[in-house]
C-alpha cells in the first residue's frame, strides 16, 4: 500500500497570504495524484486531479505541481473561504490512498 | 445538476448488518464508474469500494474484504454497499463518489452516518 505523508499537519496563515502544503508518497505514483478540499460537516471537494489538472469551477489561485514522489499544492492568495483541511490522494496503485490532511487555519 | 444521495445508515450492533444505498441524478449514471469512501469521526478518508460502469472491475480495500459487497443498477440509477459482520470500527460517515477518472471523485454526495455499537 502506498502511503501519502502530507506536511505540516496544520498551517496558520492570514487572508491573502500564500499558502504551500506538501505530499510525499512512500513510491512513485507517477503525476497519479489529486488534492480534495473538505470544510466541517462537508463532503470532500475535489480540487486538482493527475498533480496539476484544476477541476471544474475550481479558482485559478488553487495550483498543483510535482511527479513521482513529491508534490505541492498551492493557493496563491487565501480567500476567507479556503480555510478548511486539505487531502492528498493517489490513485496509481489500488488501494487507492489519502494523505493524513493538512489543516489550514486562520492565523 | 449532478446529484447524489447516499441513505441507508444508522445504529447497528457489532456483527449486524446493513446495506447503503446512493441514488444518483443529473448525469448518465451507467457511463462511470463508482466508489464508496468513508471517514471515521474525526480522522481522515478511507477508499473502501470501487465498481466500474460494467461491473468488470471491482476492488475492495483490505479492511472491508469478505465482509462488504459494492453493487450497481443501472436502470435504477442506484449503487449499493452491502455492508455484513460489521465492526466497531466501521463506524464512518460513508460518501458515494463518481468518477471523474479512475479513483478522481469529482462529484460526493453528502454521505450517511454508520454507527456500530453495542
Amino acid at each position: 500500500e502506498i502511503v501519502l505523508t502530507q506536511s505540516p499537519a496544520t498551517l496558520s496563515l492570514s487572508p491573502g497570504e500564500r499558502a504551500t502544503l506538501s505530499c510525499r508518497a512512500s513510491q512513485s505514483v507517477s503525476s497519479f495524484l489529486a488534492w480534495y478540499q473538505q470544510k466541517p460537516g462537508q463532503a470532500p471537494r475535489l480540487l486538482i486531479y493527475d498533480a496539476s489538472n484544476r477541476a471544474t469551477g475550481i479558482p485559478a489561485r488553487f495550483s498543483g505541481s510535482g511527479s513521482g514522489t513529491d508534490f505541492t499544492l498551492t493557493i496563491s492568495s487565501l480567500e476567507p473561504e479556503d480555510f478548511a483541511v486539505y487531502y492528498c490522494q493517489q490513485r496509481s496503485n489500488w488501494p487507492f490512498t489519502f494523505g493524513g490532511g493538512t489543516k489550514v487555519e486562520i492565523k | 445538476e449532478v446529484q447524489l444521495v447516499e441513505s441507508g445508515g444508522g445504529l447497528v450492533k457489532p456483527g449486524g448488518s446493513l446495506r447503503l444505498s446512493c441514488a444518483a441524478s443529473g448525469f448518465t449514471f451507467s457511463s462511470y464508474s463508482m466508489n464508496w469512501v468513508r471517514q471515521a469521526p474525526g480522522k481522515g478518508l478511507e477508499w473502501v469500494s470501487s465498481m466500474s460502469s460494467s461491473d468488470s472491475n471491482i476492488y475492495y480495500a483490505d479492511s472491508v474484504k469478505g465482509r462488504f459487497t459494492i453493487s450497481r443498477d443501472n436502470a435504477k440509477n442506484s449503487l449499493y454497499l452491502q455492508m455484513n459482520s460489521l465492526r466497531a470500527e466501521d463506524t464512518a460517515v460513508y460518501y458515494c463518489a463518481r468518477d471523474l477518472f479512475q479513483g478522481v471523485g469529482d462529484y460526493w454526495g453528502q454521505g450517511t452516518l454508520v454507527t456500530v455499537s453495542s
